[in-house]
């Protein structure tokens, strides 16, 4: 059974820094890529960003490029969003999610629970 | 930057049907998007429903299916139940990012 927990948030300040974890457990995390998706309050989702098996391959969403990496630890199973440069924006619950396998690789098939990000002064 | 357009809101009666449509700013929705389609309730994390336009996952209820309609990806639900009452996000891919749409909250009254 696929088990995402997701780990580091909480409160930081503006143009603070914060690195958000992800524990994988009840599949082979070494070979499927995973996402981050956001959720600010009471808004929709937003699609953050996707690392490929490997770590290879990586993409952004369009409000992070240049500020938040995407970067995993297969040997560790984890997952890991660090976030610089952080602005009251960037406030919402952060998912960590699976890439399903094969042809089906292109979208989402699993959600961990979330993990709230408030930045505030 | 990519916009994908849903229905803000729609309503439907139990036992009915109801169609979501999910626009690209690019332009016409194809299956080299790959729509996949959401559903979230209040307080809980998303839970897939249809990957690569139609395809459904094995948890996935008979009674929701995807298409391609009109140039956009849609959704249907036919026979609603009161469970289906939810928000519902479409996620288009673009060679490598994605996008998600607005979402559309479906009433079931």
């Amino acid at each position: 059974q696929v088990q995402l927990v997701e780990s580091g948030g909480g409160v930081v300040q503006p143009g603070r820094s914060l690195r958000l974890s992800c524990a994988a457990s009840g599949f082979n995390f070494s070979i499927y890529g995973m996402h981050w998706v956001r959720q600010a309050p009471g808004k929709g989702l937003e699609w953050v960003a996707v690392i490929s098996h490997a770590g290879n391959g990586i993409y952004y969403g369009d409000s992070v490029k240049g500020r938040f990496t995407i970067s995993r630890d297969n040997s560790k199973s984890t997952l890991y969003l660090q976030m610089n440069s952080l602005t009251v924006e960037d406030t919402a619950v952060y998912y960590c999610a699976k890439k399903p396998p094969g042809t089906a690789a292109a979208g989402i098939d699993s959600w961990g629970q979330g993990t709230l990000v408030t930045v505030s002064s | 930057q990519t916009v994908v357009t849903q229905e803000p809101s729609l309503t439907v009666s139990p036992g009915g049907t109801v169609t979501l449509t999910c626009a690209s700013s690019t332009g016409a929705v194809t299956s080299g998007n790959y729509p996949n389609w959401f559903q979230q309730k209040p307080g809980l994390a998303p839970r897939a429903l249809i990957y690569n336009t139609n395809n459904k996952h094995s948890w996935t209820p008979a009674r929701f299916s995807g298409s391609l309609f009109g140039g956009k990806a849609a959704l249907t639900l036919s026979g609603v139940q009161p469970e289906d009452e939810a928000e519902y996000y479409c996620l288009l891919y673009y060679g490598g990012a994605r996008v998600f749409g607005g979402g559309t909250k479906l009433t079931v009254l």
